[in-house]
């Protein structure tokens, strides 16, 4: 089955330490794209990406960085600099109009 | 600036009642409304899209609605069940790119 998957589901981090999410599909979509959720809020777009080898800065980039070297996989490295990492992060893929998400990765920092 | 606004924030309602989820938007130019739903802890799932020409779109039990002059939609939920219980989104895109407008969503509580 064509889908998007999104591991861990479950992330916990130290202060000050790095972590990386994963999100791969395999629906031959090229544009891909990361949302955090908060509790109450909307998604907030964080990094997208349109195609192979290239991403944008979304609203709320400030402390993440990603890479997109396949067109499968779109790395989301939360850094240290991001001062307040613990929500729900959402991975989502697309091709024209249709969206599909993953399952999530809820991250905290203990 | 393009906003997406839900009411309510939350609702409880009985097994077997109708319930109206509204959602408000600013977005312009409107390309297209999605409504989702996503259960605790997962991805969000599409339940209807909707352009600008579309009054009216059911999936099942679900039924959206949508007027573009007002730029207001609403998702009705006809004889509700427990595993109707999640949060229900309104998602607008805007014109002219593939820029997304996330509601804060709407949270329903079916109980027994």
């Amino acid at each position: 089955d064509g889908g998007i998957t999104q591991s861990p589901k479950y992330l916990f981090r130290k202060e000050g330490q790095n972590v990386t999410l994963s999100c791969e599909q395999n629906l031959n979509h090229d544009a891909m794209y990361w949302y955090r959720q908060d509790p109450g809020q909307g998604l907030r777009l964080i990094y997208y990406s349109q195609i192979v080898n290239d991403f944008q800065k979304g609203d709320i980039a400030e402390g993440y960085s990603v890479s997109r070297e396949k067109k499968e996989s779109f790395p989301l490295t939360v850094t240290s600099a991001q001062k307040n990492p613990t929500a729900f992060y959402l991975c989502a893929s697309s091709r024209n109009y249709g969206y599909t998400f993953g399952s999530g990765t809820r991250l905290t920092v203990v | 600036k393009n906003q997406v606004e839900q009411s309510p924030q939350s609702l409880i309602i009985l097994e077997g009642k109708n319930c109206t989820l509204q959602c408000n938007y600013t977005v312009s130019p409107f390309s297209n409304l999605r409504w989702y739903k996503q259960d605790t802890g997962r991805g969000p799932v599409s339940l209807t899209i909707m352009t600008f020409s579309e009054n009216t779109k059911s999936n099942g039990r679900y039924t959206a609605t949508l007027d573009a002059d007002t730029k207001q939609s609403s998702l009705h939920i006809t004889a509700s069940q427990l595993s109707d219980s999640a949060s229900y989104i309104c998602v607008v895109r805007k014109a002219a790119g593939n820029k997304l407008t996330f509601g804060g969503g709407t949270r329903v509580l079916v109980k027994p």
